[in-house]
């Protein structure tokens, strides 16, 4: 079934530990996005990517890293984990950044930071 | 920037109508979706608007007056499936989505 894969599903990680949420996608779609998910904020742009190669800053990109090496993957590295870092993440891909640009999400990874 | 604003929480009985507002101010607009979100789950597309008027799709519909930044989402003949939250989304200006913070619909037996 086409869609986006993201691991782990969930994870409880220390405080200052490394950690990097995986994310395919079997789509062949160029622009893949980072969201984190808190209650009362909505759904928050962490990185984005609108081609393989390129990534760019969203909204709350502080303590976060991705990279894109090539069009299916785009993983996020939380590099020293912090609290205020437990959230559920969604990774996101679109067929085109522009015009009607309908997201496909992952299944989300629930993280908690003690 | 961009300033998103819905309702918290809205509750029905099944089979009514129910409309979620939402207004947004955005120094650049390529429109306007709304995404539906069960508990637990990833969001899933519902419509998009570009210009002004009503899209509808079924029992769902969505209006937009880009003068006025305002939409709304429509969903008719509610269902116990319709338990949601309503997401309404902005597209800006480098075409990123901003998303607000999310409608949480209880459908009432």
């Amino acid at each position: 079934i086409a869609g986006i894969t993201q691991a782990p599903t969930s994870q409880i990680l220390a405080a200052g530990r490394r950690m990097t949420l995986r994310c395919t996608q079997d789509m062949r779609h160029n622009a893949m996005y980072w969201y984190r998910q808190d209650l009362g904020l909505g759904l928050r742009l962490i990185h984005y990517s609108n081609t393989a190669g390129t990534t760019g800053k969203g909204e709350v990109p502080d303590g976060y890293s991705v990279s894109r090496a090539n069009t299916d993957d785009f993983p996020l590295t939380l590099a020293s984990a912090v609290p205020s870092q437990t959230s559920v993440y969604f990774c996101a891909s679109s067929d085109s950044p522009g015009g009607a640009n309908v997201l496909t999400f992952g299944a989300g990874s629930r993280l908690t930071v003690l | 920037g961009q300033n998103i604003d819905q309702p918290t929480e809205m509750t029905a009985t099944e089979g009514a109508i129910v409309q979620i507002n939402c207004t947004y101010q955005t120094s650049g607009f390529n429109g306007l979706f709304w995404y539906q979100q069960h508990a637990g789950e990833a969001p899933t597309f519902l419509s998009y608007n570009v210009l002004d008027g009503l899209e509808e799709k079924g029992r769902f519909s969505s209006f937009l007056s880009r003068s006025k930044g305002y939409s709304y989402l429509l969903l008719k003949e509610l269902q116990m499936k319709d338990s949601a939250s309503y997401l309404c989304a902005l597209s800006t200006g480098d075409y990123k989505l901003s998303f607000g913070a999310g409608t949480t619909v209880t459908v009432r037996a």
